[in-house]
């Protein structure tokens, strides 16, 4: 079975500083790869995700990820932290043959004035 | 809709009670999820729902679990003689999933949460 670990549970920088959110996965063969977005009170939202077209995956309000499968990972990036970035944020592969969606167990991004 | 709905968006009931949690997609996604997130288990996966195919059931914790999808559209999500351990937020998830692959989005809705006393 597919899985993803996720390295820290809590994450905390300041506002205007990067953010390096860290996710490894397990699989047998490329995976579909994603970053999934929590804010309090609200539903889960799409970031990116790997699909094999690019190993540089640029998604919504500036983060991006890099898949790299000599490393196992696939961490998440954003070069200036904006308040509204503080968020739970989930590792998640695809069982292929379930496609059903498997998470990481999340990390808990504080953004600090 | 615009998005996937869940109704209601938040249940409390009694330990024993029979619980039925409602999803709507969004329209003409061809799949359909469940999942649970609950703060022991994390965010986890109890059943899948594809055209006509029958359901992968492979997520669900137990036989007291079930659900059904009416017209390849609605779905409920029914719990029968609940537990407090069945306290979680309840996510349900479409998809537009014409063939193969695996790498089409999941679209969430916001989530019922339930509480049982």
């Amino acid at each position: 079975a597919q899985s993803v670990t996720q390295l820290d549970s809590h994450v905390s920088v300041s506002e205007g500083t990067p953010v390096l959110l860290r996710c490894n996965y397990s699989s047998s063969y490329s995976p579909s790869l994603f970053w999934y977005v929590q804010h309090p009170n609200k539903g889960l939202q799409l970031l990116l995700k790997y699909t094999s077209a690019a190993t540089l995956v640029k998604g919504i309000n500036g983060f991006e990820a890099e898949f790299k499968k000599s490393e196992t990972s696939f961490h998440l990036t954003k070069p200036s932290a904006h308040m509204s970035d503080a968020a739970e944020y989930f590792c998640v592969v695809v069982d292929t043959g379930r496609r059903a969606l498997t998470f990481g167990s999340g990390t808990r991004l504080q953004v600090q004035p | 809709g615009a998005g996937v709905s869940q109704s209601p968006s938040n249940k409390v009931t009694e330990k024993g009670k029979d619980v039925e949690l409602r999803c709507d997609p969004i329209s003409g996604h061809t799949a359909l999820y469940w999942y649970r997130q609950s703060l022991g288990q994390g965010l986890e996966f109890l059943i899948y729902f594809q055209g006509n195919s029958a359901p992968d059931k492979s997520g669900l914790p137990s036989d007291r679990f079930s659900a059904e999808r009416t017209g390849g559209s609605v779905s409920t999500l029914t719990i029968q003689r609940t537990q407090q351990e069945d306290s979680a937020v309840y996510l349900c998830a479409s998809s537009f999933h014409p063939s193969g692959g695996g790498q089409e989005t999941q679209y969430f809705g916001p989530g019922t949460r339930l509480l049982v006393l």
